[in-house]
């Protein structure tokens, strides 16, 4: 069954460092997500993303946060300047084009802890 | 913007028991509602959608309802086993058109043997 493959695993960082947290989406996808959890609490949605361009952000991604898609393959977050308050399950997901809703399938999780 | 309300919180049932999840919705434009089910420290996955034009959907042990008049749908379990052990998130989109999924706050569902 494909895949949504996230790297790294697990990252941490010092407090006002910048982190890439990396996706791959699986092949035929189109559309990808990323959504972020923290710990004990409800999935939340981040940023859309489709055709190279964002298609939706929630409040919770203002200017610290942006997202590129830097080659065929590869998604990635970035935030610029990491506060206490990132620390969370950050999750990819992606979905077919000809229905965005069919396969919408999230990748493993990255755990950034911000120290 | 969608509103998702999930209940209960946490739930605890004997093997074999059945389990009902429940979730309402607050934006009558909504119009695909999945569940997934989240182990300890591992992604949401999948086990069952549903679509508005569709009142009821099985799949083996698991089914979702939906009623769209009252926006709620519902998750059932039957026949409970140890490894139905995991927290369960109903979702729904935000809007018409739009990309983004609203979950509920989850459900702990503990299957005791």
């Amino acid at each position: 069954e494909p895949e949504v493959t996230q790297t790294p695993s697990h990252q941490v960082t010092q407090m006002g460092q910048e982190v890439i947290l990396r996706c791959v989406p699986i092949s035929n996808h189109l559309y990808f997500y990323w959504y972020r959890q923290i710990l004990g609490q409800k999935v939340e949605f981040l940023v859309s993303f489709y055709n190279n361009e964002i298609s939706e952000k929630s409040e919770i991604f203002d200017d610290q946060f942006s997202v590129e898609r830097p080659d065929g393959s590869n998604f990635t977050l970035k935030i610029r300047s990491t506060k206490l308050e990132d620390s969370a399950m950050y999750f990819c997901a992606s979905s077919e084009s000809s229905d965005r809703w069919y396969g919408y399938t999230f990748g493993s999780g990255t755990r950034l802890t911000v120290v | 913007g969608e509103n998702v309300e999930q209940h209960p919180s946490t739930l605890s049932v004997q093997e074999g028991d059945s389990a009902v999840i429940k979730c309402t919705y607050s934006d009558s434009a909504s119009n695909y509602f999945p569940w997934y089910k989240q182990e300890l420290g591992k992604r949401p996955q999948l086990i069952i959608d549903i679509r508005s034009n569709v009142g009821e959907k099985k799949d083996q042990r698991i089914a979702v309802t939906l009623n769209k008049t009252a926006k709620h749908f519902s998750l059932h379990i039957t026949e409970t086993q140890p490894e139905d052990s995991a927290v369960y998130f109903c979702a729904a989109p935000s809007g018409a058109g739009s990309y983004q999924l609203t979950f509920g706050k989850g459900t702990k569902l503990s299957v005791i043997p």
